[in-house]
């Protein structure tokens, strides 16, 4: 099983660029899950699909992050223009909606804005 | 609306010994799961243990039991026998039907092991 796939490991750009994030969710799993963590804030939901449809995008912190999941194996989390209190490190996590059930992470992506 | 607190941003305790992390929830939510994650240094998320609101007996794996007091909305991590390797970040979290399965994280405990 090769696990919750997120691409890049790392990203530095600079203040103003697009940023996209991407994920690959594990086979079979129906709910994926955006995570940012920062020391001060520490883990934040960002959004939240279940079966590709986006259920609640409440904890997206403003109009210049969206996310998307076209099909059931890839969402991306797009930045743009990216600032730097954006950086953080950005976690992407899939599970099953069938009942409460444990959430599998992927490595992350460290984000850093200069 | 749901709140998970872990007041302990930061405990220590010598190799081979017994140790308990806390965590509080508030939820008014009848059927919900409560989990607990290992972050290392490395910074993956590892799931470590889950305790069902329904379930009656105190969940374990292996070093890991979650004592689960339900009247107190607790479900404090114990991990038995300390290893400098249990050295990391502690998170508890919260799920429900209700809220359409998504999990809510508390602030960490910081464990360090002292050999």
């Amino acid at each position: 099983d090769a696990g919750v796939i997120q691409s890049p490991r790392h990203e530095v750009t600079e203040m103003g660029q697009e940023v996209t994030l991407r994920c690959k969710p594990i086979s079979g799993h129906n709910s994926l899950f955006w995570y940012r963590q920062t020391m001060m804030r520490g883990l934040e939901l960002l959004i939240y699909f279940n079966n590709n449809v986006p259920i609640d995008d409440s904890g997206m912190p403003e109009d210049r992050f969206s996310a998307k999941m076209p099909n059931a194996s890839f969402s991306t989390l797009k930045i743009q223009p990216s600032e730097p209190r954006d950086s953080a490190v950005y976690f992407c996590a899939s599970t099953t909606s069938d009942g409460i059930s444990k959430l599998f992470f992927g490595s992350g992506t460290q984000l850093s804005v200069l | 609306a749901q709140k998970i607190t872990q007041t302990q941003p930061g405990m220590f305790v010598q190799e081979k010994e017994a140790v308990t992390l806390d965590c509080t929830y508030d939820t008014s939510d009848q059927s919900y799961g409560l989990f607990w994650y290992k972050q290392p240094s490395s910074g993956e998320m590892i799931f470590l243990i889950y305790q069902g609101s329904y379930d009656e007996q105190n969940a374990t794996e292996g070093r890991y039991s979650l004592n689960f007091q339900k009247a107190r909305k607790s479900a404090n991590l114990v991990i038995s026998a300390s290893q400098l390797g249990d050295s990391a970040m502690y998170f508890c979290a919260m799920s429900s039907m209700d809220s359409s399965y998504k999990l809510i994280f508390g602030s960490g405990t910081r464990l360090l092991v002292r050999p």
